[in-house]
């Protein structure tokens, strides 16, 4: 059963620290997507990649996000340095056609 | 900004019977997709259903069926013989050039015993 992968699930950390959250898309999925939840603003796009180039990033705060694909398999959002406002639900969604598949999201608090 | 607005901060219906969850967009596009998704307390999105703008049937998935009036951007959920795992937020969708979604601020559904 083909599914989108987030590590890790939670991530407690303090401000100023370096977050790295990871997603393994749906084999054959060429666009991948990154997304965040908060209960102020809701669900918002941060980046997405098609066939692993990064196609639009400017829902990223640009100064402490950074989001690449090393390979088709890996997909990785940094966070460098950590600010309590980055408290949120991220979301990694892969997609081949106009049906998007989500992870299962990773929980960050920043204290 | 274009947007998706979902009037209906919270809803609640007595199992077994129906309700409608209601979405409008904004768009200049003449061809796109509409989605609706569940996220329950696992934080889990899953795809409810969806609708692609060109088709002018509505789309149905069993218990699950949409009303789409293109004309006037509005695309609401109906969920007929509602059960106690209907309970979640409902989250409508708009996909744009590149496939990005749009989202709205989502619906909490309660289901009542």
């Amino acid at each position: 059963d083909a599914r989108v992968t987030q590590t890790p699930r939670h991530k407690v950390t303090e401000m100023g620290q370096e977050v790295t959250m990871r997603c393994q898309p749906i084999l054959g999925h060429n666009t991948v997507f990154w997304y965040r939840q908060t209960m102020m603003q809701g669900l918002e796009l941060l980046a997405y990649f098609r066939n692993r180039a990064p196609l639009d990033d400017s829902g990223m705060p640009k100064d402490r996000f950074s989001a690449e694909m090393p390979d088709a398999t890996l997909a990785t959002l940094k966070i460098q340095p950590s600010e309590p406002r980055d408290s949120a639900v991220y979301f990694c969604a892969s997609a081949l056609y106009n049906e998007q598949f989500f992870g299962p999201g990773t929980r960050l608090t920043v204290l | 900004a274009q947007t998706v607005t979902q009037s209906q901060p919270e809803m609640s219906v007595q199992e077994a019977e129906t309700v409608t969850l209601s979405c409008t967009y904004d768009t200049s596009e003449s061809d796109y997709y509409l989605f609706w998704y569940k996220q329950p307390p696992s934080r889990q999105m899953i795809l409810v259903i969806r609708q692609e703008a060109y088709k002018q049937q509505n789309a149905t998935e069993n218990r699950f069926s949409v009303n789409f009036q293109k004309a006037a951007k509005s695309f609401s959920l109906k969920i007929s013989d509602s059960q106690l795992g209907d309970a979640a937020m409902y989250f409508c969708a708009r996909n744009n050039a590149g496939n990005m979604l749009t989202f709205g601020g989502g619906t909490r559904l309660m289901v009542k015993p």
